[in-house]
């Protein structure tokens, strides 16, 4: 049973471009939830999609974006890339009804 | 969102139990009190959670105070495979939807 995958595992990009990250989540799971992690710090929440809608929102601008598919695939989109931008982003997948979160290996986004 | 507050860093000796502290004074009756790890290069790892009773898992076991304003996490025979960032979060349970929200945890060393 293959747990959360995201794609790529490591991107670069410069300032002003766009990028999309990809996660796939447990099989059986219908909930995905992205976080942001900056070295040294705790992973921030972005924003979780369940039933291919945006459930939840953290405090992060308009220019993070996202999306679910119905297989609950779900891609992260930012646009207008900041050098703040550089950091890891992780996706975790869950269970309706179940709290527990299992984490993907991330995806490191580095903005020259 | 009710806060939690860690030490930021603990060690321990290899083979010896590890308890790592957790206050949460603002805990709410509905608040789930969960553990996450995290390990070098990884994503975050579920390890428990409990809500009022002492919860023990092959992984570790969490002592919730009466109270329940603190909580700690037990590792019973630390290995050097359990040096990670441990998180204390909590988490409501009235909504299955709720947005995780990390600290920056306790950076636990395991000295061989």
């Amino acid at each position: 049973d293959a747990g959360v995958t995201q794609s790529p595992t490591h991107l670069i990009k410069t300032r002003g471009q766009q990028v999309t990250l990809r996660c796939s989540p447990k099989s059986g799971h219908d909930t995905v939830s992205w976080y942001q992690q900056a070295l040294g710090q705790g992973p921030q929440f972005i924003f979780q999609y369940y039933e291919e809608e945006e459930r939840q929102r953290g405090n992060f601008p308009d220019r993070f974006s996202g999306h679910q598919f119905p297989n609950y695939s779900s891609e992260l989109n930012v646009n207008a890339l900041l050098l703040g931008d550089s950091a890891l982003y992780l996706c975790a997948s869950s269970l309706n009804l179940v709290y527990e979160q299992y984490f993907g290996p991330g995806t490191r986004l580095t903005v020259t | 969102d009710a806060k939690t507050t860690q030490p930021n860093s603990m060690e321990s000796n290899e083979e010896e139990p590890v308890h790592l502290p957790c206050n949460h004074s603002t805990i709410s009756g509905t608040d789930y009190i969960h553990w996450y790890r995290q390990l070098p290069s990884q994503g975050p790892e579920y390890v428990i959670h409990g809500l009022t009773s002492n919860v023990n898992n092959r992984m570790a076991s969490l002592a919730i105070a009466e109270d329940r304003k603190s909580s700690t996490l037990i590792l019973h025979r630390a290995t050097l495979r359990d040096a990670a960032v441990y998180y204390c979060i909590l988490r409501d349970r009235r909504t299955s939807y709720d947005k995780v929200i990390f600290g920056p945890g306790t950076s636990l060393s395991v000295i061989p």
